[in-house]
């Protein structure tokens, strides 16, 4: 059975800093992964998604993340964080033969402080 | 516009007396499905229906009913709420596809059960 772990319940990193947010796998084939993002009080919303093609996947709002096969990881990136990056972030993944089931990770809380 | 639709977004209701939220989407997508999102266990996923008469237990099912009827529509029903179903809901949709495709989420319910 497929299960996604993310590393670090909340993260807190200063405006203009770096963002990494970790996701790790384990999957007895490469699966299909996605982060979401959830601003308060609103759903999930699509930040990107991994579907086999380039191993670094760009998303919006200039995060990207990097599938990375031999580690089993998908980590979120954002060069520069902005205030209104605050949210909880979600990784998922969901497998071949899943038509449609995710596996979310427990989220991780991000805090921008000035 | 794209949207799932989720009624009502809070609600607060005593053990025992029966309620629904509603869901509805305008994708024309044949797989939903209903998560709840608890503190530190991220989206965890209740009934999935992969088309109008088809659905079947997610991971945490207990308590929970769910009925398909119309593509559209997929309402969560508890017969007989308990205080530990007090959670935020989230109803999801998709097309069904071989797990590449991306869920679309709802607004959520927030409830309460005293």
């Amino acid at each position: 059975a497929q299960s996604v772990t993310q590393l670090g319940s909340h993260v807190s990193v200063s405006e203009g800093a770096l963002v990494l947010l970790r996701c790790n796998y384990s999957s007895s084939v490469p699966p299909y992964l996605f982060w979401y993002v959830q601003y308060p009080n609103q759903g999930l919303q699509l930040l990107l998604k991994y579907t086999s093609a380039a191993t670094l996947v760009k998303g919006i709002n200039g995060f990207e993340a990097e599938f990375k096969k031999s580690e089993t990881s998908f980590h979120l990136t954002k060069p520069s964080a902005h205030m209104s990056d605050a949210a909880e972030y979600f990784c998922a993944v969901s497998e071949t033969d899943s038509w449609g089931k995710f596996q979310f990770g427990a989220g991780t809380q991000v805090v921008v402080t000035p | 516009e794209a949207q799932v639709t989720q009624n009502p977004r809070y609600l607060i209701t005593v053990t025992g007396k029966k309620l629904t939220v509603t869901c509805s989407q305008n994708m024309n997508h044949e797989y939903m499905s209903w998560y709840r999102q608890d503190p530190g266990l991220g989206l965890r996923q209740i009934y999935y229906s992969m088309n109008v008469e088809v659905t079947d237990k997610g991971d945490v099912p207990e308590g929970y009913k769910v009925s398909r009827k119309e593509k559209r529509n997929f309402p969560l029903i508890l017969e007989s709420p308990s205080p530990n179903q007090t959670s935020l809901y989230f109803c999801a949709s998709s097309l069904f596809g071989q797990g590449n495709t991306e869920a679309f989420f709802g607004q959520g319910t927030r409830l309460t059960v005293v």
